[in-house]
């Protein structure tokens, strides 16, 4: 089975601008999880999703946001950027809740 | 809510050496524990887990992991260091049967492995 893909894998932004991370889980897999890898604050949850519904969401601000579409491809977007995102952006996928997450290899972003 | 700690950012062994990531854990209920492990610019690999069962589990390249209860401990170890284990090593923990904020995996800090030859 193919694993967790993201797109794109790096990506270059300015303050302010808005940014969209797509994620294709494991085939077969119905829950997506996102997750922010920062060298200060490391690994912190950001949502969950399952059958295109929100589960779980972190202690993150609303300009962090996502779906989750009818074949489980997840998506999030981070409106008005700030310096502070610039971080490594994982998705992880599981077959339910309940199961082990597999990590994709991420989408780095720089917001200059 | 659930917490972990690793003991030591950095650890730095000979090849051939024995590896020993320690890890600590905080939780009201027995958790599940992972250790997932990051080569640089890459993403999160399974190294192993433990659910329920026999307390020492085993995983990929030869690594094992041992749960103790009594110590809230899930220390990561591997007889003989080999260079490509230098990574960056998390410890995980994650309530099982819960939701809300209790779902997510919960990291440590992650340790930074560094074998010399």
């Amino acid at each position: 089975k193919a694993g967790v893909t993201q797109t794109p894998r790096y990506l270059i932004k300015t303050r302010g601008q808005q940014v969209t991370l797509s994620c294709s889980p494991i085939s077969g897999h119905r829950s997506v999880s996102w997750y922010q890898q920062t060298p200060g604050q490391g690994l912190q949850f950001l949502f969950e999703y399952f059958s295109e519904t929100q589960r779980n969401k972190g202690n993150f601000p609303g300009r962090f946001s996502g779906r989750q579409f009818s074949n489980s491809r997840s998506e999030m977007n981070v409106s008005t950027l700030e310096l502070g995102d610039s971080a490594l952006y994982l998705c992880a996928s599981s077959l339910d809740f309940q199961e082990t997450q597999y990590f994709g290899p991420g989408t780095r972003l720089l917001v200059l | 809510a659930q917490s972990v700690t690793q003991l030591g950012s950095h650890v730095s062994v000979s090849e051939g050496a024995l590896v020993l990531l320690r890890c600590n854990y905080s939780s009201s209920v027995p958790p599940y524990l992972f250790w997932y492990v990051q080569y640089p610019n890459q993403g999160l690999q399974l190294l192993l887990k433990y659910t329920t069962g026999a307390t020492l589990v085993k995983g990929i390249n030869g690594f094992e992991a041992e749960f103790k209860k009594s110590e809230t401990s899930f220390h990561l170890t591997k007889p003989s260091a080999h260079m490509s284990d230098a990574a960056e090593y998390f410890c995980a923990v994650r309530i099982p049967n819960s939701g809300g904020s209790n779902y997510k995996l919960t990291f440590g800090k992650g340790t930074l492995l560094t074998v010399n030859p």
